[in-house]
């Protein structure tokens, strides 16, 4: 049973294409999350929603939207993609009230 | 802001243990975890300990917590080949996001 899923694993797009990931947690948690991790492996929080409302905006571009469209689902949209989107895109979820979060496998996306 | 930072990368022989450390700046920290991260993989969550716990250990793995030194380490007994990932070290203030350290490369050499 997966339980947090990302799709799709991989994505190779040209700069300036509009492009999706998907995340789907099964385990009714209430708060989920995006992270960054870049090409030197820091990770770095984007986003975060609670019970579909966005809590947490760090300092991300406006090219990137995350969309809520029930508590299991927290999908990311990202506009005019440019060379530096290049990452793995980790989504995570947990309880509010908890203190662990359980990540996805990522999404490595490649921006030629 | 906060500020998480480990070494970035340790080596060690099969069977000898494996101490990776971290250090934060966070006074308000609640809670702090160890994340590992094999190549090409997710992050798995390993362990994580409440910030008025001195020590947590679950079968190989000892987690120490000196609040008053904001460090944390994480030592592996038995140190195996299948043990080489990235490990990372995390911090949370009560319920809110993690703040990640840069990640030790931990390479085990049989």
């Amino acid at each position: 049973d997966t339980a947090v899923s990302q799709t799709p694993k991989y994505l190779v797009t040209q700069m300036g294409n509009d492009k999706s990931i998907k995340c789907e947690q099964n385990l009714g948690h209430d708060t989920m999350y995006w992270y960054k991790q870049d090409s030197k492996k820091f990770l770095k929080i984007m986003f975060s929603y609670n019970n579909k409302e966005l809590i947490i905006n760090e300092t991300v571009p406006n090219r990137f939207s995350p969309k809520s469209p029930d508590k299991a689902h927290l999908n990311l949209h990202i506009n005019s993609l440019e060379l530096g989107d290049s990452a793995v895109y980790f989504c995570a979820s947990k309880y509010r009230v908890e203190e662990t979060q359980y990540f996805g496998p990522g999404t490595r996306l490649l921006v030629l | 802001g906060e500020d998480v930072e480990q070494s970035l990368f340790l080596s060690v022989r099969e069977g000898d243990s494996s101490v990776i450390n971290c250090t934060y700046t966070d006074s308000s920290s609640t809670y702090l975890y160890w994340y590992k991260q094999e190549p090409g993989a997710g992050l798995q969550l390993l362990t994580y300990i409440f910030s008025n716990m001195d020590m947590k250990q679950d079968q190989r793995l000892t987690v120490l917590l000196n609040k008053k030194d904001k460090h944390l380490s994480l030592r592996i007994a038995d140190t195996q080949t299948g043990d080489s990932a990235i490990y990372f070290c995390a911090e949370s203030e009560g319920y809110s996001t993690l703040t990640f350290g840069k990640g030790t490369m931990l390479l085990v050499s049989p």
